[in-house]
């Protein structure tokens, strides 16, 4: 079974401010990583995948996240963020090519609170 | 238009009543996922299906029941709604394609009185 914790609930920062979201993650087998940005009143939206290869992933709007199996961590990072990345985060995790990746665990989520 | 379309968007009903949340997919994905949202929980899985004659239990199925109705519908009941059911109720779909990502609607928000 999987599991994943976000350790912070809610983040507060001030505009073009760097952030970063963490994330960590238990499993017995290999792992596919995720984060989802949900936006007032949307749906999950994907803003990155780890599946496998360089540790360091891209996503939209400026984000990336670092994949640090040692550490069993998957952060959230931002150099400098708008008014408009105001919205909750959600890191989750599937089993990987040997796993059940059928299947997201979600994190609590994690609020970001972007302020002028 | 939307890729995953949810009907209602908001409901309001009372205890006891039976309510069905509806999803239909444009993506042309195998298969589909139903979640609730509590503030604080994030989201946990309800049911999913991987083709219309194929559907599992998540693990909050209590209360809950689904059908498939076609590759590109999905239905969420609850046959006796109670209040501790409201919540924020999210459908979803993937291509079983590796790492899976799940695309999602925009959600059901679901008030028992």
């Amino acid at each position: 079974a999987q599991s994943v914790t976000q350790l912070d609930s809610q983040v507060p920062v001030f505009e073009e401010a760097p952030v970063e979201l963490r994330c960590n993650y238990s499993s017995s087998v290999s792992v596919y990583l995720f984060w989802y940005v949900q936006y007032p009143n949307q749906g999950l939206q994907l803003l990155l995948k780890y599946l496998s290869g360089s540790t360091l992933v891209k996503g939209i709007n400026g984000f990336e996240a670092e994949f640090n199996k040692s550490q069993t961590s998957f952060h959230l990072r931002k150099p400098s963020v708008h008014i408009s990345d105001t919205a909750e985060y959600f890191c989750a995790v599937s089993g990987g090519p040997r796993g059940s990746n059928y299947k997201l665990t979600f994190g609590k989520g994690t609020l970001l609170t972007v302020n002028p | 238009d939307a890729d995953v379309t949810q009907t209602p968007r908001n409901r309001i009903t009372k205890t006891g009543k039976r309510i069905m949340l509806e999803c239909s997919q444009t993506k042309g994905h195998d298969r589909m996922y139903w979640y609730r949202q509590d503030p604080g929980l994030g989201l946990r899985l309800i049911y999913y299906s991987f083709d219309v004659k194929d559907i599992n239990k998540g693990e909050i199925s209590d209360g809950y029941s689904v059908s498939r109705q076609a590759q590109a519908k999905f239905s969420l009941s609850l046959e006796s709604a109670i209040p501790n059911q409201t919540a924020l109720y999210f459908c979803a779909t993937s291509d079983g394609s590796a790492g899976m990502p799940q695309h999602f609607g925009d959600g059901t928000r679901l008030s028992i009185l």
